[in-house]
């Protein structure tokens, strides 16, 4: 089974500053990877998706990550924080249930705190 | 820009009480999902369905039933609500099959059990 392993809890960063997420996965075959955010009392908004394509990956609002299949790692970086970035962002893998249908599973996720 | 909406948004049962949660999608969507989000632990899978009139189980499905009688609806039922099913529930749904597709969320439910 697929697995994936948020590596902090929180992160503090003042504004302007960059932001380092840390994801690790565990994956028996080539992943598809995934970041979401999610603000408070909201959904979960794709922030962007590894499939393969390109190791460098870029998303929405400034962010992008890296899959480093040597190392097994995905991390989120930006390289300036702001304030509206202050969320709970969740590496997530894309896995498939016992039946073969595509399930996710998610990190236990990263609260980013952004100080003035 | 619907996406998926979720009904309630907020709710607090007494013990024992039932009460059913309604998610909605306007994306022609086949596969549905209903998780649980308590702190520390991520999003957890309750149930699924691939298709109206089809439903399955996740990793945590005890004490939840679902439906699927329309494709662009997904029930999530509790019969008999306990004070551990005090939670946020996310409805998510995602085209199909494809394992690099996203799924989209609505913005959950947040359900007190006293």
């Amino acid at each position: 089974a697929q697995s994936v392993t948020q590596l902090d809890s929180h992160v503090s960063v003042s504004e302007g500053t960059p932001v380092l997420l840390r994801c690790n996965y565990s994956s028996s075959y080539s992943p598809s990877l995934f970041w979401y955010v999610q603000h408070p009392n909201k959904g979960l908004q794709l922030l962007l998706k590894y499939t393969s394509a390109a190791t460098l990956v870029k998303g929405i609002n400034g962010f992008e990550a890296e899959f480093k299949k040597s190392e097994t790692s995905f991390h989120l970086t930006k390289p300036s924080a702001h304030m509206s970035d202050a969320a709970e962002y969740f590496c997530v893998v894309s896995d498939f249930t016992n039946t073969g249908f595509q399930k996710l599973v998610f990190g236990t996720g990263t609260r980013l705190l952004v100080s003035p | 820009n619907a996406g998926v909406t979720q009904t309630p948004k907020f709710r607090v049962l007494k013990t024992g009480q039932s009460m059913t949660l309604l998610c909605a999608q306007d994306m022609n969507h086949e596969y549905m999902y209903w998780y649980r989000q308590d702190p520390g632990m991520g999003l957890r899978l309750i149930h699924y369905s691939v298709g109206e009139g089809t439903t399955a189980k996740g990793e945590v499905p005890d004490g939840y039933n679902v439906s699927r009688l329309k494709k662009q609806n997904f029930l999530l039922g509790l019969e008999s609500a306990a004070p551990s099913q005090t939670s946020v529930y996310f409805c998510a749904s995602t085209i199909g099959i494809i394992s690099n597709q996203p799924q989209h969320f609505g913005d959950g439910t947040r359900l007190s059990i006293l």
